[in-house]
């Protein structure tokens, strides 16, 4: 079992453009979550999806969306960048309450 | 104030010290979970609590559900303990949303 897996590892991409990140869960976990984590910080609470539906979300501008496929990857999109966005991005997949991380995509907006 | 606090934020110490991590929590959990992130990204977990006590080698957690406090040990510390140790709280009927404190930073010196 890979586990939890990410990719791109690290991307670097311009103000306004936009990126996909991309995660797979662990094998037989059917909700993954994505959290931000600036720099020096803990990570803070994007948006969950479990049943190809974004089941909750956090404090973030609708610039960050989603979408959970039938095989339970998921991505995250995030539109007209901005410096602020650069943060490390992770991803944990979970089922009931036993939850696993991803490495996490590194991206910075220059 | 943050639902989730850390203390200390950084912590210095001699190879083979006893070392305490503090975490209290301000909301209703479900569980409460110790995670370890080294430099580079990438979060392990090492705890999920939702009572009393779990050890695994080295490492001791303690929960408190009365006083909202949970407690992180480090036994015999190594320089390969170095690292950010986070704790974060599974919300009561937050379909395993987590809250994170802010991490502590762990240095430990042969």
């Amino acid at each position: 079992d890979a586990g939890v897996t990410q990719s791109p590892t690290h991307l670097i991409k311009t103000r306004g453009q936009q990126v996909t990140l991309r995660c797979s869960p662990k094998s037989g976990h059917d909700t993954v979550s994505w959290y931000q984590q600036a720099l020096g910080q803990g990570p803070q609470f994007i948006f969950q999806y479990y049943e190809e539906e974004e089941r909750q979300r956090g404090n973030f501008p609708d610039r960050f969306s989603g979408h959970q496929f039938p095989n339970y990857s998921s991505e995250l999109n995030v539109n007209a960048l901005l410096l602020g966005d650069s943060a490390l991005y992770l991803c944990a997949s979970s089922s009931h309450y036993e939850q696993y991380f991803g490495p996490g995509t590194r991206l910075t907006v220059t | 104030k943050n639902e989730v606090e850390q203390s200390p934020q950084n912590l210095t110490a001699q190879e083979g010290e006893f070392i305490t991590i503090n975490c209290s929590y301000s909301v209703g959990i479900s569980a409460l979970h110790w995670l370890q992130q080294h430099p580079g990204g990438g979060i392990v977990s090492l705890f999920m609590l939702s009572s009393g006590k779990k050890k695994h080698g080295r490492l001791i957690a303690t929960i408190n559900i009365q006083e909202k406090h949970s407690s992180l040990h480090i036994t015999a510390s190594h320089p390969r303990d170095s690292a950010v140790y986070i704790c974060a709280a599974s919300i009561s009927g937050g379909y395993n949303k987590l809250i994170f404190g802010a991490g502590t930073r762990l240095a430990v010196h042969p």
